[in-house]
């Protein structure tokens, strides 16, 4: 079971706004900014969004990330089928001492 | 082109060893943290070890601690994990990647990944 909780699935229909939470604690998100790793079939991660909020060049402002406390957020806005991929939040933790990744969350495109 | 590509994965048997390799191109592995990420096929990601651009800081999990040994080439411009008394947990693709040079846990280059299966 991952420190840092995800939901499992989630999903939505073409142009949606869906969400995807990642729940975590004082030593991690709490004190440490959160990054998204996007995951798409057979591939490589890539990096999605960083420092809780920043997207690398190239990412689409369809992707947002926020942070609040111990939480953050990944909201994708105006779904496409594209978007199907499984997401991870991250967050490095002063106590263990290491990076840890959420569980996942497999997106669905209805 | 930035790019990264491991080599080195196999099948072993249990206490056996392997090393893997993640050659980098397209900048230089001394100015950057790297990490090792492993995966399960069809599970999710776990973080092994990172190694600092001078090499001179090391981390790992606790799980690998004591019988892996990250460690990086600047000549050959390459990553290295020395994978020793394996297990069957241990099976998985594993993943180098590298760091934004400001912050040193946000992984913004990976490879295509190299599968190790430890069995009998």
């Amino acid at each position: 079971q991952s420190v840092l909780t995800q939901p499992p699935s989630a999903s939505g229909t073409p142009g949606q706004r869906v969400s995807i939470s990642c729940s975590g604690s004082s030593s991690n998100v709490g004190s440490n900014s959160v990054n998204w790793y996007q995951q798409l079939p057979g591939t490589a991660p890539k990096l999605l969004i960083y420092i809780n909020n920043q997207r690398p060049s190239g990412v689409p402002d369809r992707y947002s990330g926020s942070k609040s406390g111990t939480s953050a957020s990944l909201a994708i806005s105006g779904l496409q089928s594209e978007d199907e991929a499984d997401y991870y939040c991250a967050a490095w933790d002063d106590s263990l001492k290491k990076l840890l990744f959420g569980g996942g969350t497999k997106l669905t495109v209805l | 082109e930035v790019q990264l590509v491991e080599s080195g994965g196999g099948l072993v048997q249990p206490g056996g060893s392997l090393r893997l390799s993640c050659a980098a191109s397209g900048f230089t592995l001394n100015n950057y943290w790297m990490h090792w990420v492993r995966q399960v096929p069809g599970k999710g990601l776990v973080w092994v070890s990172r190694i600092n651009g001078d090499g001179s800081f090391t981390s790992y999990a606790d799980s690998v601690k004591g019988r892996f040994t990250i460690s990086t080439d600047n000549v050959q411009n390459t990553l290295y994990l020395q994978m020793n008394s394996l297990r069957a947990e241990d099976t998985g693709v594993y993943y180098c990647a590298r760091s934004l040079r400001t912050a040193g846990n946000v992984l913004d280059i990976w490879g295509q990944g190299t599968m190790v299966t430890v069995s009998a």
